[in-house]
């Protein structure tokens, strides 16, 4: 079965600062990879996804996401971030063959100080 | 309609008591997930629907917990004698295609409060 794991429970960053959000995924094969936004009292938006081809994908927002098979990483960056970016972030695993069920991360959540 | 409708956004209900949560997903969307988000933690996986295929319920957490679909329409997660540590983000979620490999629409999901 696939797992993810966010390492970092908060991250706090300075606004104009640039940001890096770690996500590692446990899975035999390559799986389809999402980045998830959630702010407060919604839902989650979906900021970008990785399925093949070109490892860095860029999403709304400003951010992007460099998929390193050989570090099993799918981290999510912005190069200057924003006050309004403060938010959880959740990275989701899909696997490629089997389960239609998406695995989430515990989230990470985005402290911005201005 | 434009987006995931859940309904209600609130609920307080007291311990014992049965509630029904409702998601409306995206119109042609075929793909339907239910989630929980315990306060401070993850998604937590609980049932999916896909088209008129039987439902995968591995992720209920008892038999308490049921959920409904019919086709591709709404679906209705009800919770019976409800319990304090059912307090929870309900979020439903669903997707055009049944593996969702393109990505997933939440809705703003139903914060139940057991008092």
């Amino acid at each position: 079965a696939q797992s993810v794991t966010q390492p970092d429970i908060h991250i706090t960053v300075s606004e104009g600062a640039s940001l890096e959000l770690r996500c590692n995924y446990s899975y035999g094969a390559t799986p389809y990879l999402f980045w998830y936004v959630q702010s407060p009292g919604q839902g989650l938006q979906l900021l970008l996804k990785y399925f093949s081809g070109d490892t860095l994908v860029q999403g709304i927002k400003g951010f992007e996401a460099e998929f390193k098979r050989s570090q099993s990483s799918f981290n999510l960056r912005k190069p200057s971030v924003h006050w309004s970016d403060a938010a959880e972030y959740f990275c989701a695993v899909l696997t490629s063959g089997g389960s239609y069920i998406p695995t989430f991360g515990r989230g990470t959540s985005l402290i911005v100080h201005p | 309609g434009a987006g995931v409708s859940q309904s209600p956004s609130n609920k307080v209900t007291e311990k014992g008591k049965d509630v029904e949560l409702r998601c409306d997903p995206i119109s042609g969307h075929t793909a339907l997930y239910w989630y929980r988000q315990r306060l401070g933690q993850g998604l937590e996986f609980l049932i999916y629907f896909q088209g008129n295929s039987a439902p995968d319920k591995s992720g209920l957490p008892s038999d308490r917990f049921s959920a409904e679909r019919t086709g591709e329409s709404v679906s209705t997660l009800t919770i019976q004698r409800t319990q304090q540590e059912d307090s929870a983000v309900y979020l439903c979620a669903s997707s055009l295609v049944p593996r969702g490999n393109y990505g997933y629409t939440f809705g703003s999901g139903t914060r139940l409060t057991v008092v």
